[in-house]
């Protein structure tokens, strides 16, 4: 089983901050089978990234996935206040097929 | 659009079984998705619990497997979920979740078409 482990636990800034949020994997995720999601109270999470890197439908370019192998980034070039929330990474690479998340990082505000 | 909607019962007694069912609408559950369980007990992450597609093929949580049961019904266009021996730890939203798949190969889809989740608590 692949473990997704990401850091840091929480992570506070201000709007307009960058944001960098990280997902390292137990072992090698095959074909960049990695998504990253948004939680925000009370929701289901939402799909911002997929394949690693590429952005969902309807997801704002200022969210941007890079990473291979074992270590994936997630980015947000500047918050906004609507992207204080929780985010999870998962896989979906593993054989036979399974989906893991991460525990999650906070992105508070400051 | 695809859309998912949860609905059973919101309490459990331990060691009784837990059932909730996922309606799905504006397409049919025969084609083109994969269709999944996923759960967030109070205040913590997220666990992946199961997946289906129509024709039957299961993938489960090996941590789960041995108290998890996912069936398809397509004349109701729905899907269910049966956990078993529930205890106080089997308390939190349940979501049920979707990814496109193209019937070619094993499944590889992030789940992009989520419900709005049930919460599910255990006790007596």
């Amino acid at each position: 089983e692949i473990v997704l482990t990401q850091s840091p636990g929480t992570l506070s800034l201000s709007p307009g901050e960058r944001a960098t949020l990280s997902c390292r994997a137990s072992q090698s995720v095959s074909s960049s089978y990695l998504a990253w999601y948004q939680q925000k109270p009370g929701q289901a999470p939402r799909l911002l990234i997929y394949g690693a890197s590429s952005r969902a439908t309807g997801i704002p370019d200022r969210f941007s996935g890079s990473g291979s192998g074992t270590d994936f980034t997630l980015t947000i070039s500047r918050l906004e206040p609507e992207d204080f929330a929780v985010y999870y990474c998962q896989q979906y690479g593993s054989s036979p097929p399974g989906w893991t998340f991460g525990q999650g990082t906070k992105v508070e505000i400051k | 659009q695809v859309q998912l909607q949860e609905s059973g019962p919101g309490l459990v007694k331990p060691s009784e079984t837990l059932s909730l069912t996922c309606a799905v609408s504006g397409y049919s559950i025969s084609s083109g998705y994969y269709w999944g369980w996923i759960r967030q007990p109070p205040g913590k992450g997220l666990e992946w619990i199961g997946s289906i597609y129509h024709s039957g093929s299961t993938y489960y949580n090996p941590s789960l497997k041995s108290r998890v049961t996912i069936s398809v019904d397509t004349s109701k266009n729905q899907f269910s979920l049966k956990l078993s021996s529930v205890t106080a730890a089997d308390t939190a939203v349940y979501y049920c979740a979707s990814f496109y798949y193209d019937s070619s190969g094993p499944p590889r889809g992030a789940f992009d078409i989520w419900g709005q989740g049930t919460m599910v608590t255990v006790s007596s």
